[in-house]
């Protein structure tokens, strides 16, 4: 059963770049599966999607993080980023990564554990 | 502020039936399917309904979604108390290019 696990730093500084992986298992990241993508949920507030990369290599973005945001995928480690630029404590949030396989149409069946990233100085 | 409207919170007493809405517009709800996830306190969402009204295997037939127009629901019926969760609504928009999600619905067993 396909399992995903992020990883990256907890503290980032205001105007650095946060980076974090998501590490598939169970699976591989190169079949041709539908889209992976990352969430971000601000403590006591709502999901918020920033982005998703599809097995073709097609990218789609949150417009409000404008180009902040960049997701890219390591087929080689079976894993996939985020790139979150010139962060501020607005971005302050639990990062979630997600599939979705295409089984059940486009919802997002398997999630991360969720990491908090913490941004101050 | 969501672009999906949901209620901040719901609430019911065991056995009775809740509904939550979610409200869109053309290019979201309108045009496109609606997912509702669940989010148990301190643990990752997890989806409930796919693709308006469908639910995967393991997910109780207590749930069920609807969806007319640009508005969508999430119903529960048979409350129990292990369904005190955070319960989020998510279209596609073809305007934006992006998944949208509700704000989020508490809801309470009391």
């Amino acid at each position: 059963q396909l399992a995903l696990q992020e990883s990256g730093p907890g503290l980032v500084k205001p105007s650095e770049i946060l980076s974090l992986t998501c590490t598939v298992s169970g699976g591989s990241i190169s079949s041709s599966s539908y889209f992976w993508g990352w969430i971000r949920q601000t403590p006591g507030k709502g999901l918020e999607w920033l982005g998703s990369i599809y097995y073709t290599g097609t990218t789609y973005y949150n417009p409000s993080l404008k180009s902040r945001v960049t997701i890219s995928i390591d087929a080689s480690k079976n894993q996939f980023s985020l790139r979150l630029s010139s962060v501020t404590a607005a971005d302050t949030a639990v990062y979630s990564c997600f599939f979705c396989s295409g089984t059940y149409y486009d919802a997002f069946d398997v999630w991360g554990q969720g990491t908090m990233v913490t941004v101050s100085s | 502020q969501s672009v999906l409207t949901q209620p901040p919170s719901a609430s019911g007493t065991p056995g009775q039936r809740v509904t939550i809405s979610c409200s869109g517009s053309s290019s979201n709800i309108g045009s496109n399917s609606v997912n509702w996830y669940q989010q148990l306190p301190g643990t990752a969402p997890k989806f409930l309904i796919y693709n308006d009204n469908e639910r995967p295997s393991g997910v109780p037939d207590r749930f069920s979604g609807s969806k007319s127009g640009t508005s969508a629901s999430l119903a529960i019926s048979g409350l129990q108390s292990v369904d005190e969760a955070d319960y989020y609504c998510a279209a596609w928009d073809d305007s934006l290019n992006a998944w949208l999600f509700g704000g989020g619905t508490k809801l309470t067993v009391l």
